[in-house]
């Protein structure tokens, strides 16, 4: 069966400080994997999603990155932190093809910048 | 994607079905309907999708009008477990690129 992992599951971090958030996905290859924010109260944003190796597409600019170094690997980072980086961050990853529509998310990681 | 219109907030009491409509009246002859739910301070978790025939699975049923121009997502017996944010996407089935959430409907299952 496929597990998605995501961690840290929380962390509080100053702003200016850089960010470091991965995820791993096992028990499948060459999924489409996906970063979603999520502010306090506020709906699921898209940020950045992957079909493969190397392949990063940017829904929104921000001073967030993202990395797929391996095929079930996708890392999101910041060189710098800002106050508005504060949400609850959460990957998620699909088949190709017909499945392509049904995502699983993982636990997420609540990021409150201070 | 098509677009989708979802009323922003429902209730239901415990026990009783809930009825979750969605409209998506451009949506055009290979998009599929997919249903999510968002329960608090968690990820979305697929629920069920269709193309035209109703579906049903051990979490819900799908009813798809024979126009395909809106649907309706039931949850036969709600329980307190099923208070979340309820989303309605409309895609084609082999979509790999971006999938987007938008406000959703939140179901409040009251006692």
């Amino acid at each position: 069966s496929q597990t998605i992992h995501q961690w840290p599951a929380t962390l509080v971090q100053p702003v200016g400080s850089p960010l470091s958030l991965e995820c791993t996905v096992e028990g499948t290859s060459n999924p489409n994997l996906y970063w979603y924010r999520q502010a306090a109260g506020r709906g699921l944003q898209l940020l950045f999603y992957s079909v493969g190796i190397g392949q990063i597409s940017s829904e929104v600019p921000q001073n967030l990155s993202a990395s797929r170094p391996q095929d079930r690997q996708f890392i999101l980072s910041s060189k710098k932190l800002l106050l508005s980086d504060s949400g609850f961050y959460l990957c998620a990853w699909s088949r190709q093809g017909a499945g392509a529509n049904v995502l699983t998310f993982g636990a997420g990681s609540r990021l409150t910048v201070l | 994607d098509a677009k989708t219109t979802q009323p922003p907030s429902m209730d239901c009491a415990e026990g009783r079905a809930a009825n979750l409509p969605c409209n998506h009246s451009t949506i055009s002859g290979n998009e599929y309907v997919y249903w999510y739910r968002q329960i608090h301070s968690q990820g979305p978790q697929y629920i069920i999708h269709g193309l035209k025939n109703n579906e049903t699975n051990e979490m819900a049923s799908l009813i798809i009008t024979e126009d395909r121009k809106s649907s309706t997502l039931i949850l036969p017996h709600a329980t307190l477990r099923d208070t979340a944010v309820y989303y309605c996407i409309v895609r084609v089935q082999h979509n790999n690129n971006d999938m987007r959430f938008g406000a959703g409907t939140r179901l409040t299952v009251k006692p």
